[in-house]
């Protein structure tokens, strides 16, 4: 009920391509669906996030795409930038202002 | 804005010493502070939530007095690690959710690095 489950555990995109990594939950009372990125040695920032009223969300190359019945939300990474190569973990409230965290995908992003 | 900053970067102790990690709020008031750790190629765990002005919560698995949280400040959580051993090395991060801020968003500091040797 409270897992978050990411895939894939790693991806490699030629530069311009586009990176995709999905995300499912289990409980359907979830209401926020942040994505963070983290480099190495540093901790995440906060990327983009959707709640469940809309089904897309998008900020410049990033893109939150949402399936309430299906319950998973994927990132999209359009035109994807050597620079984009770090991990990205999705994330669900778990109550309290807690956050559950996926594993985590580790994005390279060849030039 | 929504800066969290760390203090120490990255710490090396001896096993048996203790440890202090503080996480300050730089721009925004902070009611809620977490306290995860990470290891290497890992997701983040988190530990424990800490509110000012009242005592931290643990998550379970966590030992609370070996994990010692102060929260002292709408800006300042501290985080001591209690009598250090090697399988305490990790990567300490913190996050802060603002006072006036979105429900549920988290801005994480820049993690601490702990070798404990």
């Amino acid at each position: 009920q409270q897992q978050v489950k990411q895939s894939p555990q790693s991806l490699i995109v030629q530069k311009g391509g586009i990176s995709i990594i999905n995300c499912a939950y289990e409980n359907t009372a979830f209401d926020y669906f942040p994505w963070y990125q983290q480099f190495p040695g540093k901790g995440p920032a906060l990327l983009i996030a959707i709640r469940p009223d809309v089904s897309e969300k998008k900020e410049g190359r990033f893109t939150i795409s949402f399936n309430k019945s299906a319950k998973q939300f994927s990132l999209h990474i359009m035109d994807s930038q050597p620079g984009d190569s770090a991990t990205y973990f999705c994330a669900a409230p778990k109550g309290g202002g807690k956050l559950i965290f996926g594993q985590g995908t580790e994005l390279s992003v060849k030039p | 804005g929504a800066v969290v900053s760390q203090h120490p970067s990255r710490v090396i102790c001896k096993s048996g010493t203790s440890v202090k990690i503080e996480c300050r709020s730089l721009d925004f008031q902070a009611t809620t502070m977490f306290w995860y750790r990470q290891f290497p190629k890992q997701s983040l765990m988190l530990m424990a939530t800490s509110n000012e002005g009242s005592k931290a919560t643990y998550e379970q698995g966590v030992e609370k007095d070996k994990f010692l949280i102060n929260h002292a400040s709408l800006t300042l959580s501290t985080l001591t690690v209690t009598s250090a051993h090697p399988e305490d090395s990790s990567f300490y991060i913190c996050s802060a959710a603002s006072v006036e801020g979105v429900t549920d968003t988290q801005y994480f500091g820049p993690g601490t690095r702990l070798t404990v040797l």
